[in-house]
């Protein structure tokens, strides 16, 4: 079974900070993804990564970048933590094409921005 | 560009009674169509997929959906539903065009026993 691993399960950090979330995949998948959840607007996608050291904006990619430096590994940070980030935040990993291949996902970090 | 709806917020239902959670797409030729599940605190699980052949699809802890083209929907089924299936279901489209899964804003589904 895929593994992703989100560091956290619950965050709490303070309005103006640099926050790391980091994510781990074990099955050697190609494509990773950054979401935000926030109820009634679903998953919306932040950034994602089709290889090492690549990274395409997704659909709400402000006040957000994304590091890969290693092929498991996928990081979001906030530069400057608002409180408009509060919100649920899931990785995801694929394998080949990004729209026909299904997506597993981690747990989750539920972050606050205080 | 593609598009998913999901028209029912929240569903409850009996425990033992059957479900039908609706999700319709926008599209111009076949998309590729997934199902999510989300228990409390957890991240999506799949529970089945759609890419082509039988329309009827069968996925994990007994949910099926179908596939309809005329109708571009493709709902999820479960003929007796248990306690342990309240969660939130998400339905996804995928398409040749763009290099992303689009999700829809997901059913939260209550079951009352």
């Amino acid at each position: 079974d895929v593994k992703v691993t989100q560091s956290s399960r619950y965050l709490v950090k303070r309005t103006g900070e640099k926050v790391f979330l980091e994510c781990v995949q074990d099955m050697d998948h190609e494509n990773m993804f950054w979401y935000r959840q926030d109820p009634g607007l679903g998953l919306r996608l932040i950034y994602f990564s089709y290889d090492v050291k690549m990274k395409e904006k997704g659909d709400i990619p402000e006040g957000y970048s994304v590091s890969r430096e290693k092929k498991e590994r996928f990081s979001l940070i906030l530069e400057s933590a608002s409180t408009n980030q509060t919100s649920m935040y899931l990785c995801a990993s694929s394998f080949g094409q990004i729209y026909n291949q299904p997506q597993h996902f981690g747990d989750g970090t539920r972050l606050s921005i205080l | 560009a593609q598009s998913v709806t999901q028209p029912d917020i929240h569903i409850t239902v009996s425990e033992g009674a059957s479900l039908e959670l609706r999700c319709n797409y926008s599209y111009g030729a076949t998309p590729y169509l997934f199902w999510y599940v989300q228990s409390p605190g957890q991240g999506l699980q799949l529970l089945l997929k759609y890419f082509s052949g039988d329309t009827l699809v069968q996925g994990i802890k007994g949910f099926e959906a179908e596939f309809k083209r005329s109708q571009s929907s493709f709902n999820l089924r479960k003929p007796s539903v248990h306690w342990s299936d309240a969660a939130e279901y998400f339905c996804a489209v995928g398409a040749g065009n763009t290099d992303k899964l689009i999700f829809g804003t997901g059913t939260r589904l209550q079951v009352f026993p």
